[in-house]
This record gives C-alpha cells, structure tokens and sequence, in this order.
C-alpha cells in the first residue's frame, strides 16, 4: 500500500460544477499537509495548508480528517482555468521529508 | 523575487555522459530536495538533504549523487546517463511544517 494515496482521474466537468478530492495517508503520526496544483509541464506550486479545523480560500476549501487518516480539497463554481493535476502532500515525522501522492487530474470543460 | 532557482532548464546527453544540475535557494530553508518526474508519472525522491552538511538516499537514488554545498546550493550529478534518466528534474526547498517551493525543472533527454 503507497502512504500516500489519489484517485488519478481524470475528473471531468462542467464550467460552474462542484469537485471534490480525497486523498488517504497510511502513518498516522503525520504532521502537516497540504495540496499543490501543478499544470502540465509545470512545476508543482502550494494552493494551500489542510489545518486540522479546515481551511477555506475562496472557492477551495481544504479538511483533514486524522481519525480516517483523509484530507480532501472541494472547489466549488469550477472554472476552465482550475484544470490541472492536485497533488496531496503528506509530511512525515522525518525532519522535512514529505510523501507526495501521485495526484488527481481535474479537466473543466465549458 | 525569492525562490528556487534550477539550471540548467534544458540539457540532451548522449549516453555516457557526465552532467550536473544547479540548485539554488534564497529563502534561508534547511532543507533541499531533488525529484524526477517521469511523464503522467507522480514525483519521486532522488535525494535530500535534511540541513546543511547531510544528503541521505530517497526512493530512487540509483546512477545520482548529490551535494550540499551550503545552505543555499544542493547539485544533483549523473556521472554516466542513460535513456532511463530522461526526465523532468525538480528541486525544492522547505522549511520544516511548511510546504515545499519548487524551482521550474530542468527538462534532461538522454539519447
């Protein structure tokens, strides 16, 4: 079983839809964790924290969920421009070193 | 502007032969990354190095070394390449409890 775990996709749809993302870690002691969007070709850029009480930036919201070991990401009134591959991080206990899930692909279309 | 700066962006290699790839960081983090990204592939870990003065093995650490040669700079060598390297290289840098900051890849074909 990976640490870290993403349903790859690909998630297609519509301009305005509402989208939701899990993403499943094995060791429980994990600390922090965060999503990152990358576009193709792109290297990967942090979109935000997952804090135990949730987090919400505008239309994404992030929760974690450490007694399921889950965080999800939800983005709601989806736009063209939110097409792209999420990725889950996931930082150990090891000073630093973070697992990366193998990320969700989201296409909006019009 | 602050971040993580990687040359070079692209390389081809022939088979054989020896390169090493820049990593730079202005943001004072202890620790450095390298991963490789195959295509439609996930990333995985090359090497890090946790502070200063340590580099230790990640999940694919395989015809690499690496070297942090202070807290800025963390390079990543492939002494003898092969077509199995081509990849897209990414460096990153963070702070514990904090995300990563990635610099922009460097895009290695090796024929």
């Amino acid at each position: 079983r990976k640490e870290v775990e993403q349903d790859p996709g690909p998630f297609n749809v519509p301009e305005g839809a509402t989208v939701a993302f899990n993403c499943t870690y094995s060791n429980s002691a994990s600390q922090s964790f965060f999503w990152y969007r990358q576009d193709c070709r792109k290297e990967p850029k942090l979109l935000m924290s997952v804090y135990s009480s949730g987090n919400e930036d505008g239309r994404f919201t992030a929760q974690l969920n450490r007694a399921s070991q889950y965080i999800s990401l939800l983005i709601r009134d989806s736009k063209l421009s939110d097409s792209a591959t999420y990725l889950c991080v996931v930082n150990g206990n090891n000073a630093g070193k973070s697992t990366f899930g193998d990320g969700t692909t989201l296409t909006v279309k019009p | 502007n602050a971040g993580v700066t990687q040359t070079p962006k692209f390389q081809v290699l022939k088979t054989g032969q020896s390169m090493t790839l820049q990593c730079a960081q202005d943001m004072n983090h202890n620790s450095m990354y390298w991963y490789r990204q195959d295509p439609g592939m996930g990333l995985r870990l090359i090497y890090y190095s946790a502070s200063e003065g340590t580099t230790d093995k990640g999940e694919v650490p395989n015809g690499y070394n690496v070297s942090r040669l202070n807290k800025r700079e963390f390079s990543l060598r492939l002494e003898s390449a092969a077509p199995s390297q081509t990849s897209v290289y990414f460096c990153a840098s963070t702070a514990v409890g904090y995300g990563y900051t990635f610099g922009s890849g460097t895009r290695l074909t090796v024929v």
